[in-house]
């Protein structure tokens, strides 16, 4: 099955600055890689999501870039604030196996003023 | 519109007793899962259903855990018996598969500590 790597397991960035969160998946056949942010005592929520389709997406302060020959796909953040502190995880999806994620341990960023 | 509902959104039971989490689907949606997520293991799949169907329930981690999909919209979750080392909280999501994957809602979860 499906294998998802993520690091580091913990970032801490001042505020303004960028962060960037990196994951390795070990299915080829995996096509669609979503990212999403858990608050503290909250439930993930989805926050940009990417697919195989295409190398790089982008939303506001947030950035997905994606690898398909080295299997791997990055989460960017700029310009960070107090409230993009919380815990992010990525995940991958195979073709053909409807939307079951595997989803990596997880980052936690702390944003400091 | 409402989001994915869960109840309850705390448990708290012995060791021994049987423990049942409901969850309801976002309308029109058509794909259920269920999360275990625990400081040690992270966010776990357990089972999903599409259409209702059991599509995978390979991270089940035992008998003692058993879902069920009775509707279209609603979905349950079992642990009989319980153990402490249950404790976690639960979520389900909700997704609307089409083609291939599909984004998936959650739910506030149930926290679930067991004695």
């Amino acid at each position: 099955g499906e294998n998802v790597e993520q690091h580091p397991s913990t970032l801490s960035v001042q505020e303004g600055d960028s962060a960037v969160i990196k994951c390795t998946y070990s299915d080829s056949a995996s096509n669609y890689f979503p990212w999403y942010k858990q608050e503290l005592g909250k439930r993930p929520q989805l926050i940009i999501d990417i697919r195989s389709n295409v190398g790089e997406k982008k939303d506001q302060r947030i950035a997905v870039t994606l690898n398909k020959t080295a299997k791997h796909f990055s989460l960017h953040i700029t310009e960070t604030q107090p409230e993009d502190s919380a815990v992010y995880f990525c995940a991958a999806s195979p073709t053909g196996t409807a939307s079951k994620l595997t989803f990596g341990t997880g980052t936690r960023l702390q944003v400091t003023l | 519109d409402a989001g994915v509902i869960q109840s309850p959104r705390h448990e708290v039971t012995e060791m021994g007793q049987e423990v049942t989490l409901r969850c309801k689907l976002i309308s029109g949606h058509n794909s259920l899962f269920w999360y275990r997520q625990t400081m040690m293991r992270g966010l776990e799949l357990l089972i999903y259903f599409n259409n209702n169907v059991p599509i995978d329930d390979s991270g089940m981690p035992e008998d003692r855990f058993s879902a069920k999909m009775p509707n279209a919209s609603f979905s349950t979750l079992k642990i009989q018996p319980s153990e402490p080392r249950d404790s976690a909280v639960y979520f389900c999501a909700s997704s609307l598969i089409t083609q291939g994957a599909g984004e998936q809602y959650f739910g506030p979860g149930t926290r679930l500590t067991v004695t």
